[in-house]
């Protein structure tokens, strides 16, 4: 039973313009939230982070937004640069020892 | 500059062979991880440790084992390796104190 849900397995954008990636949860415990970023053939790295007592975490071009009424983050990107081109996965924690990851949204931008 | 390394980027295994995958981190965390990543599904957790010698099952434990011997070592082993193992092993660790985790390059293995 998937814990973590990314819908949309694909998003295209133009540069410049904003992408906005979306994933839902239903676990009520989750206190902690993550975006990852990973390019082919390589790990997935760290980009941002949000604690469920927060509602918005800012960090340059990337904004994540928490509705813990609704169960749902978005990830923010703006504005959109042909290297964000990327699978970005959300997952989410309620001990630190164990995440539970999204199947992944593949994010293209169009110079 | 903190590291994770796995021991090999791409590996070709035939249909019973006993693998063993290899994640080096040098970050001295507490916790490692393996994951598996297949299209459609995401990460999965295989298994995790979060001290030496002691570890948990993930979601999808079956047909593996792990070893955690040093505090900076990991290991993946495939007692006997079937067609449905072939994917993307992806090793990670954090400490306890931080929710970010650090990934390895992963392992692209095929069983053939």
């Amino acid at each position: 039973d998937q814990q973590v849900k990314q819908n949309s397995p694909s998003l295209s954008v133009q540069e410049g313009r904003i992408s906005i990636l979306n994933c839902d949860y239903t676990n009520s415990m989750f206190d902690y939230f993550l975006w990852y970023k990973k390019y082919p053939a390589e790990g997935p790295t760290f980009l941002i982070s949000i604690s469920s007592i927060k509602d918005k975490n800012e960090d340059g071009r990337f904004t994540v937004f928490l509705n813990k009424s609704a169960k749902h983050l978005s990830l923010h990107i703006v504005p959109s640069q042909p290297g964000d081109s990327a699978v970005y996965f959300c997952a989410a924690s309620n001990t630190g020892n164990q995440f539970y990851f999204g199947t992944g949204t593949s994010l293209t931008v169009i110079p | 500059d903190v590291k994770v390394t796995q021991s090999s980027r791409y590996l070709v295994k035939r249909t019973g062979e006993k693998v063993f995958l290899e994640c080096v981190q040098d970050m001295d965390h507490e916790n490692m991880f393996w994951y598996r990543q297949d299209p459609g599904l995401g990460l999965r957790l295989i298994y995790f440790s979060y001290d030496v010698k002691m570890k948990e099952k993930g979601d999808i434990p079956e047909g593996y084992s792990v070893s955690r011997e040093k505090k900076e070592r990991f290991s993946l082993i495939l007692e006997s390796a079937s067609t449905n193992q072939t994917s993307m092993y992806l090793c990670a660790s954090n400490s306890p104190l931080g929710y970010e985790q650090y990934f390895g390059p992963g392992t692209r293995l095929t069983v053939t």
